[in-house]
C-alpha cells in the first residue's frame, strides 16, 4: 500500500528563517511526486512536479528536492504570504487511474 | 488556465437528506475525482471517472455515490447524508494520461 508521511505537522517560523518541510513516502514503483500549496478555505494549488531521485525545482523562495524515500520543500527566507498548507503526494506506476495518494500536510505559519 | 467550479462553498444539510454536489471542468479533461479532506486525515479518494458514464470507487466509497453524463461534469451524492460525512470536500480534473491535478475550491458541507 502506497503511503506518504509529512512533517512536521505544524511549523512556524519568522521571516527571513529558512527551513525545510519533510515528505517521506513508500510506493511500489514511483511514477511521480508532487507538491501542492493549500490556502485556508481553498483548494490545493499546484506547486512542483518531481520524477526521479536528485531531481530539484526551484519556485521564487520555494526550492523542492527529490531522493529515493523521500523529498524535501525548502523555504528560504519565507514571508508572511508564504504561511499555508503544503501538501506532498505521489503517483505509483501501478495504482489504476494514475491516482495521487496524499499525506496529512505541514501548516506553515510564517510570523512578521 | 483550466478551472474547476464547484457550486457550493458553503452547504448545511439535514441528516437523511440526499445531497448533490456538483463540479465542472472547462478544459475538456477525461479524468475527474472527488475527494473529501479531513483534518489528521488529508486528502482521501472517493471516486474518479475516466471518462462519459465511466466511474471507479476511490478509498473511501461508501456512503456516495457519482454520476458523470457529460465530460464536463461530475457529480458527488449523498444518498442518505449522515453527520460522518461533514467535511471539506474537493474536485479535480486532470488530462488523460497528464500529470497532476488542478482542483476546485472546495465545497464545506455540515451535515446537522
Amino acid at each position: 500500500e502506497d503511503q506518504v508521511t509529512q512533517s512536521p505537522e505544524a511549523l512556524r517560523l519568522q521571516e527571513g528563517e529558512s527551513s525545510s518541510l519533510n515528505c517521506s513516502y513508500t510506493v511500489s514503483g514511483l511514477r511521480g511526486l508532487f507538491w501542492y500549496r493549500q490556502d485556508p478555505g481553498k483548494g490545493p494549488e499546484f506547486l512542483f512536479t518531481l520524477y526521479s531521485a536528485g531531481e530539484e525545482k526551484e519556485k521564487e523562495r520555494l526550492k523542492a528536492t527529490l531522493t529515493k524515500k523521500e523529498s524535501f520543500l525548502h523555504i528560504t527566507a519565507p514571508k508572511p504570504e508564504d504561511s499555508a498548507t503544503y501538501l506532498c503526494a505521489v503517483q505509483a506506476l501501478a495504482r489504476a487511474g494514475n491516482m495521487l495518494t496524499f499525506g496529512g500536510g505541514t501548516r506553515l505559519m510564517v510570523k512578521p | 488556465d483550466v478551472k474547476v467550479t464547484q457550486s457550493s462553498r458553503y452547504l448545511v444539510k439535514r441528516t437523511g437528506e440526499k445531497v448533490f454536489l456538483e463540479c465542472v471542468q472547462d478544459m475538456d479533461h477525461e479524468n475527474m475525482f472527488w475527494y473529501r479532506q479531513d483534518p489528521g486525515l488529508g486528502l482521501r479518494l472517493i471516486y474518479f471517472s475516466y471518462d462519459v458514464k465511466m466511474k471507479e470507487k476511490g478509498d473511501i466509497p461508501e456512503g456516495y455515490s457519482v454520476s458523470r453524463e457529460k465530460k464536463e461534469r461530475f457529480s458527488l451524492i449523498l444518498e442518505s447524508a449522515s453527520t460522518n460525512q461533514t467535511s471539506m470536500y474537493l474536485c479535480a480534473s486532470r488530462k488523460g494520461g497528464g500529470w497532476g491535478y488542478t482542483f476546485g475550491s472546495g465545497t464545506r458541507l455540515t451535515v446537522v
